[in-house]
């Protein structure tokens, strides 16, 4: 159990729905990263949060968004579904920035992510 | 751009048996994570490689980081059966503060017994 917890665990909706993923970080860790990892591929990066600031944006579509709260749980929205955004989306945690870091290993801990099915 | 090549991209061995995956990555980073994966889990940390000539080892995997090749290796020794997952590869944006990884597209090996 890596601390970091995801809800829910599944979600199946139809298209054009909009979905909440929810997120809550390691107790300590500072940095939340959602992924999106679609059937037998890699892992998509889509965004950074770091202490409620938006740090690091990867490919992530315009109808996705998320934010970080001030307890540090992050939600991901996604709107107006398709059939392709069906796919596991994973959160991660990880302590910090590497300029308040310094040298350290800064691992990034996944939960378990939702598997989100769209009919 | 960072790319973060693995190879190969499939494995199927035999139990008893030693491979090697290769993690190649294309500008200068001083430090590499290699991740594990079981079919429809979420990632496991297995190493975080902090600099040239790093060598971790748990059971019967070792990695190693060279970062003048910028190249890392993942080898198995004597696979069994549940060692069987998905491994992945990730690099840091070499002075990216915010420690964004990028990810290689991850090694799915199957060991039959």
């Amino acid at each position: 159990d890596s601390g970091v917890t995801q809800t829910p665990k599944h979600l199946i909706t139809a298209t054009g729905q909009r979905v909440t993923l929810r997120c809550s970080p390691r107790s300590g860790d500072l940095s939340v990263y959602w992924y999106q990892q679609s059937l037998d591929q890699g892992l998509q990066f889509l965004i950074q949060y770091y202490n409620g600031e938006e740090r690091a944006k990867g490919n992530i579509l315009e109808r996705f968004s998320a934010q970080q709260f001030p307890d540090l749980h992050s939600e991901l929205n996604l709107s107006s579904l398709e059939l392709g955004d069906s796919a596991l989306y994973f959160c991660a945690s990880s302590v910090g920035l590497a300029s308040v870091l310094g040298d350290s290993y800064n691992e990034q801990f996944f939960g378990p992510g939702t598997r989100l099915t769209v009919l | 751009e960072l790319k973060v090549e693995q190879n190969p991209l499939f494995l199927s061995m035999q139990e008893g048996k030693n491979y090697t995956i290769y993690c190649n990555y294309s500008t200068t980073s001083d430090r590499l994570y290699w991740y594990r994966q079981d079919p429809g889990k979420s990632l496991e940390s297995l190493f975080v490689l902090l600099s040239n000539g790093a060598v971790k080892q748990e059971g019967r995997l070792m990695a190693s980081l060279d970062t003048k090749a910028r190249l890392s290796t993942l080898h198995i020794t004597a696979a069994v059966h549940d060692l069987s997952a998905t491994y992945f590869c990730a690099v840091p944006l070499e002075g990216d503060s915010n420690y964004q990884l990028i990810w290689g597209a991850g090694t799915k090996l199957i060991i039959k017994p």
